[in-house]
């Protein structure tokens, strides 16, 4: 069955410091997948997605993230942190089958920044 | 701009009260999802429409129920909500075949 893990429950950053969130996923083919980014009370707002192709994706917000197909990861990164950008992180991956996209999402990874 | 709406933003309910709630959505998808997040935790699929096709998923309580009268409009349906229904409800849209899926803002409903 597909899953996904993010080890990091919750994580303090100092602004202006790189970040880096971790999200393993559990799929029997070429995955596709997503960091999804939710401030308090609001909607998912999708930060970047993976499909094929190049291995290092970029996305809003100065945010990047790799695949690692060996590691079956997909780490989001960010090299300098600004306190706009504590919120939580959730990883997803696209369900099998059908011509939908349903979406596994991780447990998330909560983000505070220290000024 | 092209969006997904969700409409209301919060909602409080009466244990056992049938509640709706709305999604309307600008983008032309003929793919439509509820997803249902309770506190501290991932969204997690409840249906989805492919065009007027409904598609339940295995776990999800009979007590939810969903409507799509058009390509732009779903529903979803409570009947008799209980306390453990208190979480807040995601719609979501997308194209079919490989592509990402458009979060509206949320309803948060609280049965009291």
């Amino acid at each position: 069955a597909q899953s996904v893990t993010q080890p990091d429950i919750h994580i303090t950053v100092s602004e202006g410091a790189s970040l880096e969130l971790r999200c393993n996923y559990s799929y029997g083919a070429t995955p596709y997948l997503f960091w999804y980014v939710q401030s308090p009370g609001q909607g998912l707002q999708l930060l970047l997605k993976y499909f094929s192709g190049d291995t290092l994706v970029q996305g809003i917000k100065g945010f990047e993230a790799e695949f690692k197909r060996s590691q079956s990861s997909f780490n989001l990164r960010k090299p300098s942190v600004h306190w706009s950008d504590a919120a939580e992180y959730f990883c997803a991956v696209g369900a099998v089958g059908g011509a939908t996209n349903k979406l596994i999402f991780g447990t998330g990874t909560l983000l505070a920044v220290q000024p | 701009d092209a969006m997904v709406i969700q409409n209301p933003r919060y909602q409080v309910t009466q244990f056992g009260k049938p509640v709706t709630l709305s999604c309307s959505q600008t983008l032309n998808h003929n793919v439509m999802y509820w997803y249902q997040q309770k506190s501290s935790q991932a969204p997690k699929l409840l249906f989805h429409y492919y065009d007027k096709d409904f598609n339940n998923e295995a776990d999800t309580p009979d007590n939810f129920q969903s409507r799509r009268p058009n390509t732009s409009f779903c529903f979803l349906d409570i009947r008799s909500p209980g306390l453990g229904d208190t979480a807040m409800y995601l719609c979501a849209t997308s194209r079919e075949g490989r592509t990402e899926a458009f979060f509206g803002q949320g309803t948060r409903l609280t049965v009291v």
